[in-house]
């Protein structure tokens, strides 16, 4: 059973504080996401990687970035928090399923609230 | 451009009524597309796709090219299918999600 496990379920952090958010999947998978989940937005891609040390840019990167030094582990981070991130964070990662398709495993998430 | 659109955000049926969850895309070549439900407190999951043409716990859904539609679908609901229901696409090894849907099932 493929897990995705994510360091917090739940954080608080200060306006200013730089934040590390973990996620970590033990099967293997070359891609992995970050999203943040809004009520009424669904879910927006902040970050994705494909490989180790590569990343690339979701729809909403601003004031975050990203490191996957290992091929187990995404970190995202938050470089200066900000009240408008508070939010539930998903990690994901995904493999090659069929011929063209992938199937994505999601955490648990990480509920940030920054004050 | 929005991929995926999902109009409902809210939908309420009644036990055993049928529902359907709309879910409208913008593709131009062969989609890739998947139906994720997250249960209250319980992570994201996959409940179908349609390439594999399968039924989840009663839910089916059809993609109609025509309409550019993957709709999701059960004849019957039941109280425990209350949840948010995502509709996704994938284009690579890239997935756009929906705004998705709370659908609530009234005893």
């Amino acid at each position: 059973d493929v897990k995705v496990t994510q360091s917090s379920r739940y954080l608080v952090k200060r306006t200013g504080e730089k934040v590390f958010l973990e996620c970590v999947q033990d099967m293997d998978h070359e891609n992995m996401f970050w999203y943040r989940q809004d009520p009424g937005l669904g879910l927006r891609l902040i970050y994705f990687s494909y490989d180790v040390k590569m990343k690339e840019k979701g729809d909403i990167p601003e004031g975050y970035s990203v490191s996957r030094e290992k091929k187990e582990r995404f970190s995202l981070i938050l470089e200066s928090a900000s009240t408008n991130q508070t939010s539930m964070y998903l990690c994901a990662s995904s493999y090659l399923a069929g011929e063209l398709w992938y199937e994505q495993y999601f955490g648990p998430g990480t509920r940030l609230t920054v004050t | 451009a929005q991929r995926v659109t999902q109009p409902e955000k809210l939908l309420s049926v009644f036990k055993g009524a049928p529902v359907e969850l709309k879910c409208n895309y913008s593709y131009s070549g062969s989609p890739e597309l998947f139906w994720y439900v997250q249960y209250s407190r319980q992570r994201l999951q996959l409940l179908l796709r349609h390439i594999s043409r399968e039924s989840i716990k009663g839910f089916t859904a059809d993609l109609n090219k025509g309409e550019t539609s993957f709709h999701l679908k059960k004849p019957f609901a039941q109280e425990e299918d209350s949840a948010m229901y995502y509709c996704a696409l994938s284009e690579g090894n890239q997935f756009y999600f929906g705004t998705g849907t709370s659908l609530t099932v009234i005893p």
